[in-house]
């Protein structure tokens, strides 16, 4: 079964300082990635996917992912948060054959001033 | 148009009510899906239709009755329901079979349950 895992509940950085928010996945066969971010009472907006080719994936906003096959990994980066960054995020695997997605169970991200 | 639209945006019923929750997209996906999402937890699956059938149903208590009329549109129907059922319902879509496609959500209905 697909599964991701995000090991930590919170992250706090200050504004303009580098931010990673950490996935950990589990899958048979090729690994089909994804980060969501949710605002407030918002939807999901799709930051970025890996699918295949290179292990650093530039996604919206100024994020960007990398895939580690050896760790199991797909952290999200982002070189310098910003306040409005704050939000939940999601780490997700897409299950092909059954046309889910599974979600890991969110990082809360603060950026303070 | 790279859009899903919901409807109503905020919902509250009473236990013996009756409602609906109505989803919908133009971009041609033949996957839909609802989701249903607690405060600061992860969406949670209820249904998959594939081509306007229902694929996939996550044992969601029969007070939640999925319909997909058509392509691009996937409904909710809801009938005494309980409190606990209060939450935000997010619909989503995309292309099917296609492994690296991402999903499209909606902006999602919040339902309180009185």
């Amino acid at each position: 079964a697909q599964s991701v895992a995000q090991p930590e509940d919170q992250v706090n950085v200050a504004e303009g300082n580098p931010l990673t928010v950490k996935c950990t996945y589990s899958v048979s066969g090729n690994p089909y990635l994804f980060w969501y971010v949710q605002y407030p009472n918002r939807g999901l907006q799709f930051l970025l996917k890996y699918i295949t080719g290179d292990n650093l994936v530039k996604g919206s906003y100024g994020f960007e992912a990398e895939f580690n096959k050896s760790q199991t990994s797909f952290h999200l980066k982002k070189p310098s948060a910003l306040v409005s960054d704050s939000a939940l995020y999601f780490c997700a695997v897409r299950d092909w054959m059954r046309d889910d997605m599974r979600f890991g169970a969110g990082t809360r991200l603060t950026v303070k001033p | 148009d790279t859009e899903v639209t919901q409807t109503p945006k905020h919902l509250v019923m009473g236990m013996t009510n009756k409602k609906s929750l109505k989803c919908e997209q133009h971009m041609g996906h033949r996957a839909m899906y609802w989701y249903k999402q607690k405060a600061k937890k992860p969406p949670e699956l209820m249904f998959v239709y594939s081509y306007e059938k229902l694929s996939i149903n996550e044992s969601v208590p029969s007070r939640f009755s999925p319909e997909c009329p058509n392509s691009s549109l996937l409904n909710l129907h809801l009938h005494a329901l309980q409190p606990e059922d209060s939450a935000l319902y997010l619909c989503a879509s995309s292309p099917l079979r296609v492994g690296g496609s991402k999903q499209y959500f909606g902006p999602g209905t919040r339902l309180t349950v009185t």
